[in-house]
């Protein structure tokens, strides 16, 4: 069956400091993968995909990256945070296609002091 | 545009009741419906999902219907318990990556 990893599951960091959360899928073959950020009682907020091995589309213009180094293997960073970047980051990976469900990894909570 | 609206905000309920959540998408061309739950400080977990072929689905005590062409979906429980207190959310599916999601229902069963 499939799993997905994400860790870890809190943060705090100082504004400017950088930024690595990791995701990792087990159990699948070419997912696609997906970075999503949830601001305290707010909606949902797609920031990567990824379809691919290096193939990453960015959805909101911001201070953050995302790197598909390998397969089932997804990294969201940052060079330098801003208060505005605390959330809740959510990894999530889906079959290929619009049929697929969605499936979403544990959370990190981070808090950018 | 595509909006997705989740009425009510929040539900309490008594243990054992029926209930029905709601979600209403304003363009009917959509893939699929998505429904998820999401207990707090949490990840969301999958519940059902609904093709856009379709009219219904069922998982246990949770069945979801949808209409297209009133932009509707429904999340029905049976028998509410305490453990199903949880932020219930849809997302209507409107391209292969994309999910348009709703702000979400809380919903507290009280024992």
């Amino acid at each position: 069956s499939q799993t997905i990893h994400q860790w870890p599951a809190t943060l705090v960091q100082p504004v400017g400091s950088p930024l690595s959360l990791e995701c990792t899928v087990e159990g699948t073959s070419n997912p696609n993968l997906y970075w999503y950020r949830q601001a305290a009682g707010r909606g949902l907020q797609l920031l990567f995909y990824s379809i691919g091995i290096g193939q990453i589309s960015s959805e909101v213009p911001q201070n953050l990256s995302a790197s598909r180094p390998q397969d089932r293997q997804f990294i969201l960073s940052s060079k330098k945070l801003l208060l505005s970047d605390s959330g809740f980051y959510l990894c999530a990976w889906s079959g290929a296609g619009s049929r697929e469900k969605l499936f979403f990894g544990s959370g990190t909570q981070l808090s950018v002091l | 545009k595509q909006e997705v609206t989740q009425i009510p905000a929040a539900l309490s309920v008594p243990e054992g009741e029926n209930l029905v959540l709601n979600c209403s998408f304003t363009d009917s061309a959509i893939y699929n419906l998505q429904w998820f739950r999401q207990d707090p400080g949490k990840g969301l977990t999958s519940l059902l999902l609904i093709q856009s072929s379709q009219r219904e689905q069922t998982s246990g005590r949770l069945n979801a219907s949808l209409d297209k062409s009133s932009g509707r979906s429904t999340l029905y429980i049976a028998a509410s318990q305490p453990g199903d207190s949880a932020t219930y959310l849809c997302a209507a599916v409107v391209s292969n990556y994309q999910l348009i999601w709703g702000a979400g229902t809380k919903l507290i069963i009280k024992p």
